[in-house]
């Protein structure tokens, strides 16, 4: 099992472009979740998807959307890049329930120049 | 007032020191609780859950007060491995994970 793959690891963008990050879980976890990290910040929630079809705003989405493609893929997009938005993105799935574990992706490191 | 706080270190001990850390949590109506690990430029992982009596994994015991809402991590004999950023987690509704800004552990010599 690969558990959470992100692509891509790395990524530079001009303000004003535009982006995709993919990420896919082969555990069949129901709910999958965007985080940003940023130093001082700790993880803070973009957008989280509580099973395939639905998908909510978590504490910080303005200027981002989701689509949860499947049960496996949810991916974040980046319509009009900002500096702002340099972070590092983590993608996170979870089987439910209060005593599970969240299962991180190895991580996107965004620079927005 | 953040859902969840912690002393963001760096906390520097020797090796084999015993070292606690210390997180508050605002939502009394909190279920559960986890420590995770998050090494240098690495995704966060699991290191242990928290349960009401308090629990143990090898070197490392965590504890609950649900009177004064706090959560505490204590590891014993630290080993340079034990070098990293350790984040405090309430889970909060609808699945959703409350991370704390973590605290950093530097093991030395």
């Amino acid at each position: 099992n690969a558990g959470v793959t992100q692509t891509p690891k790395f990524q530079v963008l001009k303000t004003g472009q535009s982006m995709t990050l993919q990420c896919a879980q082969d555990m069949n976890h129901n709910s999958m979740y965007w985080y940003r990290q940023d130093p001082g910040m700790g993880l803070r929630l973009i957008y989280y998807s509580a099973s395939e079809g639905t998908t909510d705003k978590g504490e910080v989405p303005n200027g981002y959307n989701v689509s949860r493609l499947n049960k496996r893929e949810f991916s974040l997009r980046l319509e009009s890049a900002a500096p702002s938005q340099t972070s590092v993105y983590f993608c996170a799935s979870f089987t439910g329930g209060q005593y599970n574990e969240q299962f991180f992706g190895p991580g996107t490191r965004l620079t927005v120049l | 007032r953040k859902e969840v706080e912690q002393d963001p270190g760096p906390f520097n001990v020797p090796e084999g020191a015993t070292v606690a850390f210390n997180c508050t949590y605002s939502n009394s109506a909190s279920q559960s609780f986890f420590w995770y690990r998050q090494d240098c430029r690495k995704e966060p992982k699991l290191l242990m859950s928290v349960y009401s009596s308090g629990n143990e994994d090898g070197r490392f015991t965590a504890q609950l007060n649900r009177a004064s809402q706090y959560i505490s991590l204590l590891i014993r004999d630290s080993k340079l491995s034990d070098s990293a950023t350790y984040l405090c987690v309430v889970y909060g509704s609808f699945q959703k994970l409350v991370f704390g800004t973590g605290t950093r552990l530097l093991v030395s010599p």
